[in-house]
C-alpha cells in the first residue's frame, strides 16, 4: 500500500536559519511526490513536485526538496527561513493508478514555526 | 486564472441533519477531487471524478455521503444524516490532465461543525 510519513509534528527554526521538513514514502513503482503548504483558513497550495530526473527539485517561495531513492525520502528544505514561512506543510505521494489517474495520499502534516 | 471555488466557507449543523457543499473547479480541469481533512490529520480522498464519471470512491461512506458532478463541471457533496465525526474541512481540488504527474489545485475548503 502507498503511504507517506512525516515524522515530526512540529519543526521550530529561527528566522534566517536553514530549515528541513522530513518526509518518507512507501510506494510500488516510480514515486510521484509532492509538497503542499497550508496557511490558516486557507486551502492547500502546491509548492513543488518530483516526477523524474534531477534529485533536487526547486519550487515556489525559495523552497526545494531532495529526492533520495535509497532512503525513500523527499525532504523539504529552504536555505534561509522567513517568519512568513510559518504554516502547515504536507507531503503527498501519488497513489495506485486507475485510468491514468491516481489519488494523492497525504502525510499527517508538519507545522513549521519560524521565530524572529 | 480563477482558482477552485467552494461554498459555503463555514457550516454548523446538528447531528442527523443534512448538508451540501458546492465546488466549481478551474475552467477546463477534467479531474475533480473531494477530500476530507479532520483536525490534526492530512487530507483523505473521498471521491474522484474524471469529467462526470467516478474514478475512485473507495473511501466514501456511501451510507451517508453522496456526490455528483453533472455536466462534468460543478460538483456537489452531500452528507445525510450527519454525525459528530463528520466535523472536518472538506476540500475540493481539480487538475488539468489525467496523468499521475499533474498537481492538484485546491479550494479554500468548507469547515463543517456538527454539534
Amino acid at each position: 500500500a502507498q503511504s507517506v510519513a512525516q515524522p515530526e509534528d512540529q519543526v521550530n527554526v529561527a528566522e534566517g536559519n536553514p530549515l528541513t521538513v522530513k518526509c518518507t514514502y512507501s510506494v510500488s513503482g516510480n514515486p510521484y511526490l509532492f509538497w503542499y503548504v497550508q496557511y490558516p483558513n486557507r486551502g492547500l497550495q502546491f509548492l513543488l513536485k518530483y516526477i523524474t530526473g534531477d534529485n533536487l527539485v526547486k519550487g515556489s517561495y525559495g523552497f526545494e526538496a531532495e529526492f533520495n531513492k535509497s532512503q525513500t525520502s523527499f525532504h523539504l528544505k529552504k536555505p534561509s527561513a522567513l517568519v512568513s514561512d510559518s504554516a502547515l506543510y504536507f507531503c503527498a505521494v501519488r497513489g495506485p493508478q486507475r485510468g491514468n489517474t491516481g489519488k494523492l495520499i497525504f502525510g499527517q502534516g508538519t507545522t513549521l514555526q519560524v521565530k524572529p | 486564472e480563477a482558482g477552485v471555488a467552494q461554498s459555503p466557507r463555514y457550516k454548523i449543523i446538528e447531528k442527523r441533519q443534512s448538508v451540501a457543499f458546492w465546488c466549481n473547479p478551474i475552467s477546463g480541469h477534467a479531474t475533480l477531487y473531494w477530500y476530507q481533512q479532520i483536525l490534526g490529520q492530512g487530507p483523505k480522498l473521498l471521491i474522484q471524478f474524471q469529467n462526470n464519471g467516478v474514478v475512485d470512491d473507495s473511501q466514501l461512506p456511501k451510507d451517508r455521503f453522496s456526490a455528483e458532478r453533472l455536466k462534468g463541471v460543478d460538483s456537489t457533496l452531500k452528507i445525510q444524516p450527519a454525525k459528530l465525526e463528520d466535523s472536518a474541512v472538506y476540500l475540493c481540488a481539480s487538475s488539468l490532465v489525467p496523468t499521475p504527474t499533474g498537481e492538484a489545485f485546491f479550494g479554500q475548503g468548507t469547515r463543517l461543525t456538527v454539534v
